[in-house]
């Protein structure tokens, strides 16, 4: 049985880079589409980009110029970089695998809170 | 980008009842790429449809999808406690989520 386990700060000051890693374990990091999706209450669910072990990555458009998602394949862990951050990027983030369609969630993790504040 | 409308907001209902969930979508969702999730307090989304109206794995038969186009629907045919959640519909040709019904207890 696949499971996820989101690490990383919980808290970042503004205008830096949050960094978040999610481990991998009990199968195949080759099976699934690697995504990152955030929860707030003000704006739901958002999807904010996938990698497959291609090396294939798809973002969403409204968070490109500020995302890095990658994966390390010996570690088997994935991680999310989102630059220049504001209070705004303050959500609940869920690592979320997808098997048979690359936007079909069917795999989280239980997700990591990150605040961003000074 | 494909906005998802979700209607009721909430919906308040007894164990036993039916629970009629709408999903309306700002343009067509191709090729049916509509799901649903299911979401409790404390948890994760949980995938309980898929391509409008496949039940995803372990996912009881109480649970049914339909539409197409425009217009989705999740029907919980007789709600037990386990099932008062938050329910999200999702289209993933691209990828957007609705805001979310609360079936909460009457």
């Amino acid at each position: 049985q696949v499971q996820l386990h989101e690490s990383g700060p919980g808290l970042v000051n503004p205008s830096e880079t949050l960094s978040l890693t999610c481990t991998v374990s009990g199968g195949s990091i080759k099976s699934y589409y690697w995504s990152w999706i955030r929860q707030t209450p003000g704006k739901g669910l958002e999807w904010i980009g996938y990698v497959y072990y291609s090396g294939r990555t798809k973002y969403n458009p409204s968070l490109q110029s500020r995302v890095t998602i990658s994966l390390d394949m010996s570690g088997n862990q994935l991680s999310l970089k989102l630059s220049s951050v504001t209070a705004a990027d303050t959500a609940l983030y869920y690592c979320v695998g997808a098997s048979q369609w690359e936007l079909l969630f069917d795999l989280w993790g239980q997700g990591a809170l990150v605040t961003v504040s000074s | 980008e494909i906005v998802l409308t979700q209607s009721p907001v909430t919906l308040s209902l007894s164990p036993g009842e039916r629970a009629t969930l709408s999903c309306r979508a700002s343009q067509s969702v191709p090729n049916k790429f509509l799901a649903w999730y299911q979401q409790k307090p404390g948890q994760a989304p949980r995938l309980l449809i898929y391509a409008a109206s496949t039940r995803a794995t372990g996912i009881p038969d109480r649970f049914s999808g339909s539409g197409s186009g425009t217009g989705f629907t999740l029907t919980i045919s007789r709600l037990e406690h386990e099932d008062f959640a938050v329910y999200y519909c999702q289209q993933y040709d691209s990828s957007t989520f609705g805001q979310g019904t609360k079936v909460e207890i009457k």
